[in-house]
C-alpha cells in the first residue's frame, strides 16, 4: 500500500522567512496530494491540494509543487507569520471512488517573531 | 453552514467499558471517514462509509471496533472493552462522494480525545 514520509519533522523559521516541507509518495498510481495544518486542540484543516495532472498551484503565500517522476511533492509558504505557527501534515490518495487519505508524520512549523 | 461534528470533545473510560463516538457530517456530504491519531504521530485511515454501507474497513483492528453510518443520525465509532492503548484522538472526515475533483476534498472535525484509565 501507500506510503508517505515527510520532513523535516521540526522547522523553526524567522518570521518573514520562507518555510518548506518535503514529502516524497511510494505508489505511482496516487493522483491527489492535500496539505492540511492542524492547530492545538483542532482537526486539520485543508490548506491546499493539487492532482497529478497539476505541477504547481499557488494560494496567495501558500504554493504546492508535485514532481511525479521523482514521487515526491512540497509544500512552500512564503513570508512567515507567528499564526503560520502549527503541526502541517501532506497526504496522497488516489481518488477514484472515495478518497482514503494517506497521511505523513507531521512537521512542526514554528515560526519566531 | 456547520462543519464536521464531533462529540464528545473529551471522553474518559475506565478499562473495560465501552467509548461511543459520533460524528455529524458536513450538510450535503453522505461519505465519512474515521482516522486515530496517537501523540505526536500521523492520522492513520480506519475505516469509510457511506450510509448503510462500510466500504473500506481495512484499517479498523479486528476486534472490539466497530463503526457504522445510520439512513438517519450520525456515524457512530464503537470501541467495547477498551484498553490504554486505545487513548488517542479520533477525528471524522465527510465528503459529498461525489467523484468530481473538487467534491473529493475531505473535512475534518475537531475530533475526540479519549483517555482510558
Amino acid at each position: 500500500g501507500e506510503n508517505v514520509e515527510q520532513h523535516p519533522s521540526t522547522l523553526s523559521v524567522q518570521e518573514g522567512d520562507s518555510a518548506v516541507i518535503k514529502c516524497t509518495y511510494s505508489d505511482s498510481a496516487s493522483n491527489y496530494f492535500p496539505w492540511y495544518k492542524q492547530e492545538l486542540g483542532k482537526g486539520p484543516q485543508l490548506i491546499i491540494d493539487i492532482r497529478s495532472n497539476v505541477g504547481e498551484k499557488k494560494d496567495q503565500r501558500i504554493a504546492v509543487t508535485l514532481n511525479k517522476t521523482a514521487k515526491h511533492f512540497s509544500l512552500h509558504i512564503t513570508e512567515t507569520q507567528p499564526e503560520d505557527s502549527a503541526v502541517y501534515f501532506c497526504a496522497a490518495s488516489i481518488m477514484e471512488y472515495g478518497n482514503k487519505l494517506v497521511f505523513g508524520a507531521g512537521t512542526i512549523l514554528r515560526v519566531k517573531s | 453552514n456547520a462543519g464536521v461534528m464531533q462529540n464528545p470533545r473529551h471522553l474518559v473510560r475506565r478499562r473495560g467499558q465501552e467509548a461511543r463516538l459520533r460524528c455529524s457530517p458536513m450538510k450535503g456530504h453522505s461519505h465519512v471517514y474515521w482516522y486515530r491519531q496517537l501523540p505526536e504521530e500521523g492520522l492513520k485511515f480506519m475505516v469509510y462509509l457511506q450510509k448503510e454501507n462500510i466500504i473500506d474497513e481495512s484499517g479498523m483492528p479486528k476486534e472490539r471496533f466497530s463503526a457504522e453510518f445510520p439512513k438517519e443520525g450520525p456515524s457512530i465509532l464503537r470501541i467495547q472493552q477498551v484498553v490504554r492503548g486505545d487513548s488517542a484522538a479520533y477525528f471524522c472526515a465527510s465528503s459529498t462522494g461525489s467523484r468530481s475533483a473538487t467534491n473529493e476534498k475531505l473535512f475534518f472535525g475537531s475530533g475526540t480525545q479519549l483517555s482510558v484509565l
